[in-house]
This record gives structure tokens, C-alpha cells and sequence, in this order.
């Protein structure tokens, strides 16, 4: 069964530019998570979305946004980047959470470096 | 919401010997308990994990040990091998009804097992 996929790997932007970043969670997975990871700050939760819909939602400005689609593919969006946004942004698939939390399974991310 | 506390931030041992990892969190809420490993340019890796109803769990060389009252858990990797070299994370996450997934991540443990 494939893992969680991430496009692009690698990205550079510009201050001010905006970002799309993609998550194709693993086949039969409806929940797909997303985390920004940074050296001073960690691992931390950006939202969850499930059936479309956005579940949980972390402590980030709205600058940060997110969708589903139908397929449980998700995007996440960042716009007027700073450059404190530079970080490893990473996705993470679950079954359902559902009856109770499942087991998270992690994509290899996507480096974003804004300068 | 959640604080997940990890100690130590760095941990050096010789192979073979026993590697401990100790976290703490703050939400009585929270009963699932996930370990993760992630080498360099990876994603995290999910290597074990524990439910609030169980106190310990094994799995081969790794083991997790929970305490719901004083509000630790702790990963425990015997026999080390240099392979085991990476940086180990704790999670906590409350688990019931329809909660979805929403992990609250240790600041993580970088381990090195010297040949």
C-alpha cells in the first residue's frame, strides 16, 4: 500500500507570495492532518479535515488554510508568506477518528524556504 | 490545551546498552500516546503506541510505559544499534467519540548510538 505523498518536496518563495502545498493521504485514509515543523518551535498542529470538512483547528493565523477533496486528497494554503513561515510542513493520514483517535501516518513533508 | 513536555533533548548511548525517553502532559484528557522516529529528510515514523487502558506495551526491542495518574509516559529501547540513531518524538492526543486527531507533540529526543 503506498504512503502519504507530498507534491512539491522542495519550494522557494518570495515574501508576500502566496503557496499551495498538496497531501495525498493513504488509500482508504478519509482524515488527512497538517503540522508545521520548525526547529525553535517543533512539531505543531495547523487543522485536521474530514469528509471535507475541517474538524480541529490549531493555533495559526488565518493566513493558513486548508480543503479537502471528495477523494480525501487535501490542500493547504499560505498566503502573504513571511519569513517565519519557512518550515518542513508536513501531512499526516488517518482512518476515520471516528470511534476514538487512530493511528496518524506521516508524509515525507514539504520544505518551504521564504526569503 | 495540551503541554507535552520530553526529556532529555539529547541522548548519546553506546550500542547494545538501553536507550530511556521520558515525556509528561498536562490534559487529564488525553489517553493515546503515540512514539515517533524520524531520520534526517524524513517525515516522522510511527513506531509504537499506547491506549490509556493499558500500562505498558512491547514491541520486540521498544516499549512505552504509561503512568495516567502522575501523567507521564516514557520509551524504552533495549539492545540499541546505530540504526536506531534519530530524533524520537512523544505525542499526546484526547481519544473519544468524534474528537477526530488532534496530537500535541514533545519538542523531541535526538538519540545517537556510538558503535
Amino acid at each position: 500500500k503506498a504512503g502519504v505523498t507530498q507534491t512539491p518536496r522542495y519550494l522557494i518563495k518570495t515574501r508576500g507570495q502566496q503557496v499551495t502545498l498538496s497531501c495525498s493521504p493513504i488509500s482508504g485514509h478519509r482524515s488527512v492532518s497538517w503540522y508545521q515543523q520548525t526547529p525553535g518551535q517543533g512539531l505543531q498542529f495547523l487543522f485536521e479535515y474530514f469528509s471535507e470538512t475541517q474538524r480541529n483547528k490549531g493555533n495559526f493565523p488565518g493566513r493558513f488554510s486548508g480543503r479537502q477533496f471528495s477523494n480525501s486528497r487535501s490542500e493547504m494554503n499560505v498566503s502573504t508568506l513571511e519569513l517565519g513561515d519557512s518550515a518542513l510542513y508536513l501531512c499526516a493520514s488517518s482512518l476515520e477518528g471516528l470511534a476514538g483517535v487512530d493511528e496518524q501516518y506521516f508524509g515525507p513533508g514539504t520544505r518551504l524556504t521564504v526569503t | 490545551g495540551e503541554n507535552v513536555e520530553q526529556h532529555p533533548s539529547t541522548l548519546s548511548v553506546q550500542e547494545g546498552d538501553s536507550a530511556v525517553i521520558k515525556c509528561t502532559y498536562s490534559d487529564s484528557a488525553s489517553n493515546y500516546f503515540p512514539w515517533y522516529k524520524q531520520e534526517l529528510g524524513k517525515g516522522p515514523q510511527l513506531i509504537i503506541d499506547i491506549r490509556s487502558n493499558v500500562g505498558e506495551k512491547k514491541d520486540q526491542r521498544i516499549a512505552v510505559t504509561l503512568n495516567k495518574t502522575a501523567k507521564h509516559f516514557s520509551l524504552h529501547i533495549t539492545e540499541t544499534q546505530p540504526e536506531d540513531s534519530a530524533v524520537y518524538f512523544c505525542a499526546a492526543s484526547p481519544d473519544s467519540l468524534n474528537t477526530g486527531n488532534q496530537f500535541y507533540f514533545g519538542t523531541g529526543t535526538s538519540l545517537t548510538v556510538i558503535p
